[in-house]
C-alpha cells in the first residue's frame, strides 16, 4: 500500500516550458487534491476533485489546469511555465463521506522555473 | 476575508514541554486539524478537533475554543525527532482547508 505518490521528485524548467505533475493514490479515495506550498505561506490550493471526470478551481488556479481521467489519478499541468510557478507541489487525496475527513499527502514535487 | 495565524518559529529543550498557538478567522468551521511537516516531507495529519475542549493522543494533545477562535498543540517529552513544522488548519463552510504558515519547532539537547 503505496499511499499517495507523486512524480517527478525535482524539475527543473525554462519560462515558457510546460509539464505535467501526476499524482496516484491506491486507497480508493474520492476527493483528490492539488496544493502549493511556498515560504512563509500556508499550503494554497490550485485545483481538486470530489471524483473521476471531475474537477474544479481552488484558490490559485491561474496557469494550471488539471485532469481526473482514472478515480486513482490526478494530473496537474502547467503549459506555460513562469517563474512565480516555482515552488513545492504536494497532492493529497480523501474519502468522501459528506463531512470532515482527513487529506493524506504524497511526498511532494519541487519545482524550478527559470 | 479568512485568516490562520500562527507563531513562525519556537524553541524548545528535548524533554521539556511545547505549546504551539493558532488563532484563526473563517468563513464557517467544520473543525481544526493540527498535521507534522519534517523538513523536505508530506505534512501528516495529527490530530482534528471539531469541539471545544482537549484532545490527547498520548505525548501530543490539542485544545480547541470554537468562541475565542483559538487552538494549540501540546507536546509533552520532547524528542529530537520533534523537530518539524507544525501546521495548523481550518475546514472552512465549503470544506475547504485553509491553512496556517506553519510554526517550525527546534528541538535543542
Amino acid at each position: 500500500n503505496a499511499g499517495v505518490t507523486q512524480t517527478p521528485k525535482f524539475r527543473v524548467l525554462k519560462t515558457g516550458q510546460s509539464m505535467t505533475l501526476l499524482c496516484a493514490q491506491d486507497m480508493n479515495h474520492e476527493y483528490m487534491y492539488w496544493y502549493r506550498q511556498d515560504p512563509g505561506m500556508g499550503l494554497r490550493l490550485i485545483h481538486y476533485s470530489v471524483g473521476e471526470g471531475t474537477t474544479a478551481k481552488g484558490e490559485v488556479p491561474d496557469g494550471y489546469n488539471v485532469s481526473r481521467l482514472k478515480k486513482q489519478n490526478f494530473l496537474l499541468g502547467l503549459e506555460s511555465a513562469a517563474p512565480s510557478q516555482t515552488s513545492v507541489y504536494f497532492c493529497a487525496s480523501s474519502h468522501s463521506s459528506g463531512g470532515v475527513e482527513t487529506q493524506y499527502f504524497g511526498p511532494g514535487t519541487r519545482l524550478l522555473v527559470l | 476575508g479568512q485568516n490562520i495565524d500562527q507563531p513562525t518559529e519556537m524553541t524548545a529543550t528535548e524533554g521539556a514541554i511545547v505549546q504551539i498557538n493558532c488563532t484563526y478567522q473563517t468563513s464557517g468551521f467544520n473543525g481544526l486539524f493540527w498535521y507534522q511537516q519534517h523538513a523536505g516531507e508530506a505534512p501528516t495529519f495529527l490530530s482534528y478537533n471539531v469541539l471545544d475542549g482537549l484532545e490527547e493522543k498520548g505525548r501530543f494533545s490539542s485544545f480547541l475554543s470554537r468562541s475565542k477562535g483559538y487552538s494549540y498543540l501540546l507536546l509533552k517529552e520532547l524528542q529530537m525527532k520533534d523537530s518539524a513544522s507544525y501546521l495548523c488548519a481550518v475546514m472552512d463552510s465549503n470544506y475547504q482547508l485553509i491553512w496556517g504558515a506553519g510554526t517550525k519547532l527546534i528541538i535543542k539537547p
